[in-house]
C-alpha cells in the first residue's frame, strides 16, 4: 500500500519568515495530495491540495509543489504569522489500493514572535 | 465545517466492553471514513464505505466493524475494547474517492475515546 514520509516532524521558524514542509509518498499511483492544518483539540481542516496533473498551486500565502517524477511533494508558507502555528499533515490518496487517505505523520509549526 | 456530527465526543470505557462510535452527516455525500489519531502517528485508515451497506477495510482494521444502514450514518464498533485502542477517532466524508474523481475529505469534531 501506500506510504508517506513527512519532514521535519517540527519546524520553528520567524515571525515573518518562510516555512517548507517536504512529504514523499511511495505509489506512482497516487493522484491526489491534500494539506491538513490541525490545531490542538481540533479537527483537521484542509488548507490546500493539488492533483497530479498539475505542478503548483498557490492560495494568498500558501502553495503547494508537486514532483511525480520524484514523487515529492511540498507546502510552502510564506510570511508566516501566529496564527499559523499549527500541526500540518500531507497525505495521498487515488492509488491502486483502498479508497481513503494516507497520512504522513505531521509537523510541528512553531511561528516565534 | 461540512454537517458532520460524531458521537459521544468523549467516553471513557473498560477492557473487555464493546463500544460504538456514530458519525452523523447532513451532506449527502456517498463515501464515509473513519480514522485514528495516535501520537507519532498521524492519522490512519480504519474502514471506509463506499455505499449503503458497501464497506472495506483500510490499514488499521483489526479489532473494528463498521455498518453504514443509512447514507447519513456509519457506525464504528470495537467488539471488544482494549487499552491499545484508546486513541482519538474522526470520521471524514467526501462525494466521491479514488482513482480519477478523488475528492476533497471534510472532518469530524472527533471523538476521545480512553480504554482503561
Amino acid at each position: 500500500g501506500e506510504n508517506v514520509e513527512q519532514h521535519p516532524s517540527t519546524l520553528s521558524v520567524q515571525e515573518g519568515d518562510s516555512a517548507v514542509i517536504k512529504c514523499t509518498y511511495s505509489d506512482s499511483a497516487s493522484n491526489y495530495f491534500p494539506w491538513y492544518k490541525q490545531e490542538l483539540g481540533k479537527r483537521p481542516q484542509l488548507i490546500i491540495d493539488i492533483r497530479s496533473n498539475v505542478g503548483e498551486k498557490k492560495d494568498q500565502r500558501i502553495a503547494v509543489t508537486l514532483n511525480k517524477t520524484a514523487k515529492h511533494f511540498s507546502l510552502h508558507i510564506t510570511e508566516t504569522q501566529p496564527e499559523d502555528s499549527a500541526v500540518y499533515f500531507c497525505a495521498a490518496s487515488g492509488g491502486g489500493g483502498a479508497d481513503g487517505l494516507t497520512f504522513g505523520k505531521g509537523t510541528h509549526l512553531i511561528i516565534q514572535p | 465545517d461540512a454537517g458532520i456530527t460524531q458521537s459521544p465526543r468523549h467516553k471513557v470505557t473498560e477492557t473487555g466492553t464493546p463500544v460504538t462510535l456514530r458519525c452523523h452527516q447532513t451532506e449527502n455525500h456517498r463515501y464515509m471514513y473513519w480514522y485514528r489519531q495516535d501520537p507519532g502517528h498521524g492519522l490512519r485508515l480504519i474502514h471506509y464505505s463506499y455505499g449503503v451497506k458497501d464497506t472495506d477495510k483500510g490499514e488499521v482494521s483489526d479489532g473494528y466493524s463498521v455498518s453504514r444502514s443509512k447514507t447519513e450514518d456509519f457506525l464504528l464498533t470495537l467488539e471488544s475494547a482494549t487499552s491499545s485502542q484508546t486513541s482519538v477517532y474522526f470520521c471524514a466524508i467526501s462525494r466521491t474517492s479514488g482513482g480519477a474523481g478523488t475528492d476533497t475529505q471534510y472532518f469530524g469534531p472527533g471523538t476521545r475515546l480512553t480504554v482503561l
